[in-house]
Formats: C-alpha cells, structure tokens, sequence
C-alpha cells in the first residue's frame, strides 16, 4: 500500500486568511486528488491534480479559492484561500495506484474562526 | 437522489457477532467497488476493492457486490473491539478516476 502524509496535520486560523497543505507520497504517480470531508457529509472530491497540467476542478470548487499546485510525481499542495467558517472540513490527499486501489493520507484538519 | 446511499448507523454489535454494512447506488455505470475503513481522528484505510460483480474475501472480511441490484455488502466475522471505526464505501465507473463515496457507517463492537 501507499504512504502519504499531509503537512500540517490540523490548524486553526482567522477568517479571511490563507492555508497550503502539502502532500508528499512515497512513489511515483501520475494522478493526485484532493477531497473535502465535511462532518457528517461524503467525501466529496475537490480536484483532481496530474503532473505537468492544469489541475481539474469538480463542480463547485473553483481555483481561486482553491489553487493547487503539482511541481512533481510525489508532491502536491492545496491552499484554501480567503477562508471563512464554511472551510472548516478534514482536508484529505489520494492517490489511485490502480483502477480499483486508491489511497488516502491522513488528513489535515481545518477550523476556521 | 444521492448517487451513493448508506446507513449512518451507529450499528452496536458485541464481540464476536458478524456485522453486515451495506450501500446501495444508483449508476449503473459504476464497475469498482472499494470499502474503506476510517478511525476517528485518521484518514481512509482501503480495506477491501473488487471489480464488477461478485464476492472477494480477505481473512475476516468479505465483499460482496451485486450489479442487478445495485447493491453492495462487507461482511465482518468474529468482530473485535479494534473492528469499531467508521465504513465508508466508494464506486467508480470503469473510465473514470472519481471516486463516489457513502456518507459512512459507524460501528461500535463492544466487548
């Protein structure tokens, strides 16, 4: 299985402020994810982020609010930007080794006051 | 409709006892079907995947899909205390890379 891991682990910041969680994997992918676990809701899937292109948004999220970076096979960041209470979700990055394996990392928790 | 409907429990069982999680869909698309397992506070531990129809057993867990129906089950033998966390289950369809997830059942296996 994958090792992935996520920096910071939890934070808790100001309204209107920024943060980048960055999500290093142990091998090389091609394709990284990033999700959005809300208390009590789905996994609901913010982008999908390949080496070398553009990252693709899901319906409802949108790159200004939710830029992310893909300098390299094992790494990947996501900033939430101009952050209000409503950001206050388990930010989580994947990876899918195969059609039907793809694995998470550990989480980064965000509270926004 | 959520394309992807599970029971968010909690289900208590005690020890020993064979606890059974379901989810049911609505895409007849979808062809890969994982179960994942989540403690509190930790990220998704991919626990059990299959392709398309049928069963797969792992030790004290099985996975059991059922396309007609659009329904799909794990099975837990001989539960454990340890076996308490949250079951998510997640599909795709074959040319595709997003996973759809169930909202996730907890379990509580008490001694």
């Amino acid at each position: 299985s994958a090792v992935i891991s996520q920096k910071p682990s939890r934070d808790i910041c100001q309204r209107g402020t920024s943060l980048t969680i960055q999500c290093q994997v142990d091998s090389q992918v091609t394709m990284m994810f990033w999700y959005r676990q809300q208390p009590g809701q789905s996994l609901t899937l913010i982008a999908t982020a390949n080496q070398g292109s553009e990252a693709t948004y899901e319906s409802g999220f949108v790159i200004d609010k939710f830029p992310i970076s893909r300098p390299n096979l094992t790494f990947s960041t996501l900033t939430v930007s101009n952050m209000s209470p409503e950001d206050s979700s388990i930010y989580l990055c994947s990876e899918r080794t195969g059609p039907d394996t793809q694995y998470f990392g550990p989480g980064t928790r965000l509270t926004v006051l | 409709q959520k394309e992807v409907e599970q029971d968010p429990g909690p289900l208590s069982v005690p020890e020993g006892a064979i606890v059974s999680l379901n989810c049911t869909y609505s895409n007849s698309a979808f062809q890969y079907f994982m179960w994942y397992r989540q403690y509190s506070r930790k990220g998704p531990e991919l626990l059990m995947y299959t392709y398309s129809s049928g069963n797969k057993e792992d030790g004290r867990f099985t996975a059991q899909v059922d396309k007609s129906s659009k329904y799909i089950s794990l099975f837990i033998r001989d539960s454990q205390p340890s076996d308490s966390a949250t079951y998510l289950c997640a599909m795709s369809p074959y040319n595709t890379d997003k996973l759809i997830f169930g909202t996730g059942t907890r379990l509580q296996v008490f001694p």
